[in-house]
């Protein structure tokens, strides 16, 4: 079975700073893809940054990357310079096989973050 | 371009109505989700669909809630009869080749049964 365990239900971070955003995950496939969604109050969900299992280096978009950490089954989010627009959740997410064999994406509970100006 | 559309943005309504939530996916996108987002229950997938095709329906929470996608571009999500506990954001989303690709979320549908 695949799980996806947020462990911070919120954050903060002084505006201009760098925050990490946790994210572990438990799968038993060989070949599985990470995500990173954000959920602004607005409501819309976000596809921020992906990382396959099998790729060499860490993924990056702009002001976030991945930290990926195979061995630990770690994927954290970090997002550097934050801006006050950056305040929202953010979910994490792993491609598994669903109950049909399909892959499809499970969802961690999130984490809030609270930009601090 | 246009990402994926949901229609209505918000709907109140009473408890034993039907309700019927929209959602056009982006074009060319094979995959079709909807999930329902609460507080206490967090994101949940309900349903989604392959080439119009439902696959997997096991997270439908009842008999109450049904989805079909007649084409392409088109699916809609009908809860009858409502009932309170179904108050929740719903979400479409869409994806190319598959439910472990990127997904591309919708606006939502922000429903509340009084």
């Amino acid at each position: 079975a695949q799980k996806i365990t947020q462990t911070q239900p919120g954050m903060f971070v002084q505006e201009k700073e760098a925050v990490t955003l946790d994210c572990t995950y438990d799968t038993s496939d060989p070949s599985y893809g990470l995500f990173w969604y954000k959920q602004p109050s607005s409501g819309e969900m976000i596809f921020l940054i992906y990382q396959g299992s099998y790729d060499q280096q860490n993924a990056t978009e702009g002001r976030y990357s991945l930290n990926f950490q195979k061995a630990r089954k770690s994927a954290n989010l970090v997002i550097s310079a934050s801006q006050l627009g950056d305040s929202a959740m953010y979910f994490c997410a792993m491609r598994g096989l669903d109950q049909t064999g399909a892959n499809n994406l499970f969802f961690g509970t999130g984490t809030r973050l609270t930009v601090i100006p | 371009d246009a990402g994926v559309i949901q229609s209505p943005r918000h709907e109140v309504t009473e408890m034993g109505q039907e309700v019927t939530l929209r959602c056009k996916p982006i074009s060319g996108h094979d995959y079709l989700f909807w999930y329902r987002q609460t507080m206490m229950r967090g994101l949940e997938l309900l349903i989604y669909f392959n080439n119009n095709v439902p696959i997997d329906d096991s997270g439908m929470p009842e008999d109450r809630f049904s989805a079909k996608m007649p084409n392409a571009s088109f699916s809609t999500l009908k809860i009858q009869p409502s009932e309170p506990r179904d108050s929740a954001v719903y979400f479409c989303a869409s994806s190319f080749l598959g439910g472990g690709k990127t997904q591309y979320f919708g606006p939502g549908t922000r429903l509340l049964v009084l």
